[in-house]
């Protein structure tokens, strides 16, 4: 069965930094390109930054360039989101979410998502 | 970046009509849109890519056409499951960008 888990989530300061993990089953993980969308409380989506199947390619949406890093490890088939100098409106739930293929652009599968809460 | 904008923002209509949802964007995506279904509480699913090509398990009342700038998501007879949001996307032109989304509510 094809599965997501998100970690990491929590309460953190403004200008702090935080790390999300997330753990991929039931597929071959360095087949896919992997993504991070965000949806803040009662909003829309939001892509937030993608990465190809071999880490080759990397993404961000404006709002995040410079402050964000994505990265994955195929040996754990893990997706990693490390967040620096987080602000309020970074305040979310962020779900990992798989691609269609090696660099698709669209997002086959979910996570139930991590809620990150910046606040001081 | 490429505006989604979504029409209309809530859709009221009963199980067994047809709904009918637009997408435009503000320029050509030529047909790199996809649609997402959200419940409340829960992940997004993948409905619909490159504008009109069903996802892996999506039922056939669920259909999208377009091309261009202008789309349509179709869904022939509403389903009680069905009433949720829904979202439209592009992989045309970098950031990759949604609608703001719309609501279907049960009348």
């Amino acid at each position: 069965e094809l599965q997501l888990v998100e970690s990491g989530g929590g309460l953190v300061q403004p200008g702090r930094s935080l790390r999300l993990s997330c753990a991929a089953s039931g597929f071959t993980f360095d087949d896919y390109g992997m993504h991070w969308v965000r949806q803040a409380p009662g909003k829309g989506l939001e892509w937030v930054s993608g990465i190809s199947w071999n880490s080759g390619s990397t993404a961000y949406a404006d709002s995040v360039k410079g402050r964000f890093t994505i990265s994955r490890d195929n040996t754990k088939n893990s997706l990693y989101l490390q967040m620096n100098s987080l602000r309020a409106e970074d305040m979310a739930v962020y779900y990992c979410a798989k691609d269609t293929g090696f660099w698709s652009g669209y997002f086959a599968f979910w996570g139930p998502g991590t809620l990150i809460t910046v606040s001081s | 970046e490429i505006v989604l904008t979504q029409s209309p923002a809530t859709l009221s209509l009963s199980p067994g009509e047809r709904a009918t949802l637009s997408c435009r964007s503000s320029q050509s995506v030529s047909s790199f849109l996809a649609w997402y279904q959200q419940k409340p509480g829960q992940a997004p699913r993948l409905l619909i890519f490159d504008a009109s090509y069903r996802a892996t398990g999506i039922p056939a009342r669920f259909s999208g056409s377009g091309s261009g700038t202008d789309f349509t998501l179709t869904i022939s007879s509403l389903e009680p499951e069905d009433f949720a949001v829904y979202y439209c996307q592009q992989r045309s032109n970098w950031p990759w960008t949604f609608g703001q989304g719309t609501k279907v509510e049960i009348k």
